[in-house]
C-alpha cells in the first residue's frame, strides 16, 4: 500500500505563471518531508523540505505547504520558468521511536513549463 | 568534489549472469542507500546502511546483496540476474537519516535480457 502518494502523473503549466505539484501521505508517523527534482539521465537532486512542526517553509521560488491534518504537501514554484521542466519526487520520513528514517518516495510528477 | 559516483552508468546482462554496482562518495556521509527507479513505480529502497560495516534490507531487497567494507564505498550485487531487475540504480548518501537531505548518483542502467 502506497503510503506516500502522487495522484498526478504530469503537469503543464505556461512559463511565468505558477505550477503546483500535489502529494498526500497515509502515515501520520511521517514527520519529515523533502522534494526532489529529477532530469532525464541524472540523479534526483534535493530541492527543499518541511518539518512537521512547520506548515511552510520557502526558498526563493519555491514553497512548500503542509497541512498536517488533511496529510497533504504541495510544492509551488512561482514564476515557472523553462528549466524546471523535470520530474518532481515528494519523500517523507520518520525520524524517531527507532525508526531508521528511510525515505519513502512517490511515484513522481512530470512537470512540463512551457515557453 | 564528486559527490557521489556510481560504476558503470550502464550495462547489459544475460539471464543468470553476476554483476556488482559500485557506489563512492566523498562527503564522508555515513548513510548509504541503494534505490530502484521504474516506470511509474518512484524509487525504492533495496537495501541501506547507517555506517561501516553495516547493512540492513530496505522494500524490495530480494535478488540482491550489498557489502560496506569502506565508509566510502557501498557495493551492490546481483548473484543471478532476472529480466525483473531491469531498472534504473540509484546510489545516495546523507549524514544523517531521513530529516536530512540525500544525495544522489547520477544511475546505473541495467537491462537483463
Amino acid at each position: 500500500d502506497q503510503q506516500v502518494k502522487q495522484n498526478s502523473p504530469s503537469l503543464s503549466v505556461q512559463e511565468g505563471r505558477i505550477s503546483i505539484l500535489n502529494c498526500d501521505y497515509t502515515n501520520s508517523m511521517f514527520d519529515y518531508f523533502l522534494w526532489y527534482k529529477k532530469y532525464p539521465a541524472e540523479g534526483p537532486t534535493f530541492l527543499i523540505s518541511i518539518s512537521s512542526i512547520k506548515d511552510k517553509n520557502e526558498d526563493g521560488r519555491f514553497t512548500v505547504f503542509l497541512n498536517k491534518s488533511a496529510k497533504h504537501l504541495s510544492l509551488h514554484i512561482v514564476p515557472s520558468q523553462p528549466g524546471d521542466s523535470a520530474v518532481y519526487f515528494c519523500a517523507a520520513s520518520m525520524n524517531y521511536g527507532g525508526s531508521q528514517g528511510n525515505l519513502i518516495f512517490g511515484k513522481g510528477t512530470k512537470l512540463s513549463v512551457k515557453p | 568534489n564528486a559527490g557521489v559516483t556510481q560504476t558503470p552508468k550502464f550495462r547489459v546482462l544475460k539471464t543468470g549472469q553476476s554483476m556488482t554496482l559500485l557506489c563512492a562518495q566523498d562527503m564522508n556521509h555515513e548513510y548509504m542507500y541503494w534505490y530502484r527507479q521504474d516506470p511509474g513505480m518512484g524509487l525504492r529502497l533495496i537495501h541501506y546502511s547507517v555506517g561501516e560495516g553495516t547493512t540492513a534490507k530496505g522494500e524490495v531487497p530480494d535478488g540482491y546483496n550489498v557489502s560496506r567494507l569502506k565508509k566510502q564505498n557501498f557495493l551492490l550485487g546481483l548473484e543471478s540476474a532476472a529480466p525483473s531487475q531491469t531498472s534504473v540504480y540509484f546510489c545516495a548518501s546523507s549524514f544523517f537519516t531521513g530529516n536530512t537531505e540525500a544525495f544522489f548518483g547520477q544511475g546505473t542502467r541495467l537491462t537483463v535480457v
